[in-house]
């Protein structure tokens, strides 16, 4: 089974921030990597795949990079929408989330 | 437009049953494979489960702590997917997501959710 795992667990920002969450799998998983956004009492929502590719729709601002077992997601410029929980998610050999990655209002 | 609305969820005994529904729309199910995850209160995301759809066999996955007590099937005529959830444990508390797997890994459209309570 491979492991997924995130830092930090907790993120305080402002608006305008830029944002680094790193994810990290207990193998490699080549660029099968994908970015999901949370928020309270919604469904998950798929912001970017292949650890890189953004998700039709999904603002400029995130980016993903990386490849084998660290990645990381990017916003750039971080917005009053963003404030959320984010997920990593492997998809090379079944599926494993990560423990996730709630990004707070500082 | 893709819809997913579970139905279902519900307050069930330690040992008990209990089936969930998801029905779709706005897509063409018969084809489209179909994933079940979960999320306990205040918890990550878990994948539940997978069934490929009719060219593809409608092949079955499992995740190891389900396997053996949780079954997932579909009724194409009906666009609905289930989720039988047999000898249930307090750890299965969690709402319950389905969703469409697009190229069979991205998990694209996601239902809303339906809570199953698993409490003595």
């Amino acid at each position: 089974d491979i492991q997924m795992t995130q830092s930090p667990s907790t993120l305080s920002a402002s608006v305008g921030d830029r944002v680094t969450i790193t994810c990290r799998a207990s193998q490699s998983i080549n660029s099968w990597l994908a970015w999901y956004q949370q928020k309270p009492g919604k469904a998950p929502k798929l912001l970017i795949y292949k650890a890189s590719t953004l998700e039709s729709g999904v603002p400029s601002r995130f980016s993903g990079s990386g490849a084998g077992t660290e990645f990381t997601l990017t916003i750039s410029s971080l917005q009053p929408d963003d404030f959320a929980t984010y997920y990593c998610q492997q998809y090379t050999n079944y599926f494993n989330f990560g423990p996730g990655t709630k990004v707070e209002m500082k | 437009e893709v819809q997913l609305v579970e139905s279902g969820g519900g307050l069930v005994k330690p040992g008990g049953s209990l089936r969930l529904s998801c029905a779709a729309s706005g897509f063409t199910f018969s084809n489209t494979w179909m994933n079940w995850v979960r999320q306990a209160p205040g918890k990550g995301l878990e994948w539940v489960g997978r069934i490929k759809g009719k060219t593809d066999g409608e092949t079955i996955d499992y995740a190891e702590p389900v396997k053996g007590r949780f079954t997932i099937s579909r009724d194409d005529s009906k666009t609905t997917l289930y989720l039988q959830m047999n000898s249930l444990e307090t750890e299965d508390t969690a709402v319950y997501y389905c969703t469409t797997v697009r190229w069979t890994t991205l998990f694209d459209y996601w239902g809303q959710g339906a809570l199953v309570t698993v409490s003595s």
